[in-house]
């Protein structure tokens, strides 16, 4: 089992759609979560770090659901602009930290 | 504030070549990681230099890859010989407290191996 899931997509939204994308994790002594952005042949880069009580940085807002192992970022009124791959990141401790394979957004005029 | 470079930003080469790449990473930085993603699959991690010393090399594939970091600035990683394997993305990043900011990726190295 992989140690980080994410629904790969492709996810075609509307302009000024609220669109949102989960993560789940496998291991429990999971620590430090983090959303990051990659545009097409570019690094990723990042987003947001996730917290447990939840944060919002704009149209962007991140959850963490420990009880469920999951987190989720859900973005407000798309801008076409936000057409890229998202990365979930989870850090288990130490060295290990895991990507997940990325989620793919179009935001469509 | 220079962020993460790396070099080469495309690379071809043949089975059985030699290919060395760099990174600088930000400025004061000393933790520098390597990651590698291969077509189709998720970025994995490689290794972690904390300054010039190897913190971690677990995610390394198999000795023909080695990974330097000289006086605790830029790294190379060389591919020695390269397989067709090998091809991918080779991201490098660095972090002052990845705990609380994350990373901070270079641009990649594009390598291809034919």
């Amino acid at each position: 089992r992989k140690e980080v899931e994410q629904d790969p997509g492709p996810f075609n939204v509307p302009e000024g759609a609220t669109v949102a994308f989960n993560c789940t994790y496998s291991n429990s002594a999971s620590q430090s979560f983090f959303w990051y952005r990659q545009d097409c042949r570019k690094e990723p880069k990042l987003l947001m770090s996730v917290y447990s009580s939840g944060n919002e940085d704009g149209r962007f807002t991140a959850q963490l659901n420990r009880a469920s192992q999951y987190i989720s970022l859900l973005i407000r009124d798309s801008k076409l602009s936000d057409s890229a791959t998202y990365l979930c990141v989870v850090i288990l401790g130490g060295n290990q930290f895991y990507f997940g394979t990325g989620t793919s957004l179009t935001v469509i005029p | 504030e220079a962020g993460v470079t790396q070099f080469p930003s495309h690379s071809v080469i043949e089975k059985g070549q030699t290919v060395t790449l760099r990174c600088d990473p930000i400025s004061g930085h000393d933790n520098l990681y390597w990651y590698r993603r291969v077509m189709g699959k998720e970025i994995k991690f490689l290794l972690h230099f904390v300054k010039e010393s190897k913190q971690d090399e677990s995610g390394m594939p198999n000795n023909r890859f080695l990974a330097e970091r000289t006086g605790g600035t830029y790294s190379t990683l060389k591919v020695q010989p390269a397989e067709l394997e090998d091809s991918g993305v080779y991201f490098c990043a660095s972090s002052q407290d990845r705990a609380n900011y994350g990373y901070t990726f270079g641009s990649g190295t594009r390598l291809t191996v034919v």
